[in-house]
């Protein structure tokens, strides 16, 4: 089984400033898909930003961006030029290669504060 | 595109009554839905996968006696908590996939918005 390990618990950061979230996981699967979503107060989900396992490329999107280290099994998430609407929680999430229905697994999550 | 909705957003029993929770893909047709629990300040615990017109794939641990679920057509499935008591309190969120939008083996899961249920 897969588990998805994110040590920091909570994390804040002043608008504008950069911030990196964490991430680890464990799995004995060759091709898989990484994630994060954003959990704002309001508790609905939103992808953040997904990797493809195969792809040693590392994922952007706009602010966010991630350092996918395969061999490490590590998957953090960069956020730059931090803004008050990045305030939320944050998982890292997983998802096996086989099957279009196959399940996430997330982590514990990491409470993002931006301050002004 | 790909919305999702969950009625109610919130809803409030008696410990012993039963609650029925929907989740609906507005704009596609979800073959599969799954059902999450999330306690405060915790993550999502998946707690079953349902596929149309099958019976729910639930995760170890989960009482399929206790947490009824019901995906009888592509667009709704239904999540329903008999007896409830309030250790059942919590947050319920439902995701679906559109097959019409995988890519290869990728298939983004959309989430609803969330049903909070507390038990008196």
């Amino acid at each position: 089984a897969q588990t998805v390990t994110q040590s920091q618990p909570e994390m804040s950061v002043q608008e504008a400033e950069t911030v990196t979230l964490s991430c680890t996981y464990d799995t004995s699967e060759n091709n898989y898909y990484l994630f994060w979503y954003k959990q704002p107060p309001s508790r609905q989900m939103i992808l953040v930003i997904r990797q493809e396992a195969y792809k040693q490329q590392n994922a952007t999107e706009n602010r966010f961006s991630v350092n996918f280290q395969k061999a490490a099994k590590s998957f953090s998430l960069k956020i730059s030029d931090s803004q008050l609407g990045d305030t939320a929680m944050y998982f890292c999430a997983f998802k096996s290669y086989t099957g279009t229905a196959s399940k996430l697994t997330f982590g514990t999550g990491t409470r993002l504060q931006v301050t002004l | 595109g790909a919305v999702v909705s969950q009625h109610p957003s919130w809803v409030i029993c008696k410990s012993g009554t039963s609650v029925k929770i929907e989740c609906r893909s507005l704009d596609f047709q979800a073959t599969t839905m799954f059902w999450y629990r999330q306690f405060p300040k915790q993550s999502l615990m998946l707690m079953a996968t349902s596929n149309e017109g099958s019976k729910a794939t639930y995760e170890q641990g989960v009482e399929k006696d206790k947490f009824l679920i019901n995906h009888a057509s592509l667009t709704l499935s239904t999540l329903t908590v008999t007896s409830a008591h309030p250790e059942d309190s919590s947050f319920y969120i439902c995701s679906a996939n559109d097959p019409g939008l995988a890519v290869g083996a990728y298939n983004e899961q959309f989430f609803g918005p969330g049903t909070r249920l507390t038990v008196l």
